[in-house]
């Protein structure tokens, strides 16, 4: 499978700043997905990014809050807008490597902090 | 809306005994994906195994296995002779063909020594 790495692995950030969070993958992969893990809860997709279009946002996730960037097929960043104390999470990347597959690896998750 | 269900908020099991960890879904799709994500303490999401809807064969990898009831839209996970390091929070996903993936609310299992 993928071997996935995030960047920073943690951080704690400051109300009303931004942080962007970078996702690298060691192989070409189509698609790479965005998802937040709030405190003591489950995964929730933020977005789909795909290489050479404009990211798939979900339902209550917006590109003005979580803007993301796809230059090529190997990487992918989130950036979290603006942040509050509501924006602490875990931030997981993963892919789907394709290949009729189906099925999601993940990267190591970004845990953010806003104080 | 897909949604995944996961009536176990925790769980526990002696080392090297039996344990099955319980997940219900629902959708209107016949053809889709399910999974179970293994999230020990580190955070790292890992692959336990995956079931496709249209194979009636329950999956299996090594200590883990599933009892897929498609009818009953049930996929539970079984983990024989649980070992320490299957300490961890225990998710079922499903996923449609579009690669839209829905996660339970997760199971924490702990092995007791």
């Amino acid at each position: 499978s993928a071997v996935i790495s995030q960047k920073p692995s943690r951080d704690i950030c400051q109300r009303g700043t931004s942080l962007t969070i970078q996702c690298q993958v060691d192989s070409q992969v189509t698609m790479m997905f965005w998802y937040r893990q709030q405190p003591g809860q489950s995964l929730t997709l933020i977005a789909t990014a795909n290489q050479g279009s404009e990211a798939t946002y979900e339902s209550g996730f917006v590109i003005d809050k979580f803007p993301i960037s796809r230059p090529n097929l190997t990487f992918s960043t989130l950036t979290v807008s603006n942040m509050s104390p509501e924006d602490s999470s875990i931030y997981l990347c993963s892919v789907d490597e394709g290949q009729g597959h189906r099925e999601q690896y993940f990267g190591p998750g970004t845990r953010l902090t806003v104080t | 809306a897909q949604t995944v269900t996961q009536s176990q908020p925790e769980m526990s099991v002696q080392e090297a005994e039996t344990v099955t960890l319980s997940c219900t879904y629902d959708t209107s799709e016949s053809n889709y994906y399910l999974f179970w994500y293994k999230q020990p303490p580190s955070r790292q999401m890992i692959l336990v195994i995956r079931q496709e809807a249209y194979k009636q064969q329950n999956a299996t990898e090594n200590r883990f296995s599933v009892n897929f009831q498609k009818a009953a839209k049930s996929f539970s996970l079984k983990i024989s002779d649980s070992q320490l390091g299957d300490t961890a929070m225990y998710f079922c996903a499903f996923m449609k063909k579009s690669n839209d993936m829905r996660f339970g609310a997760g199971t924490r299992l702990t092995v007791k020594p």
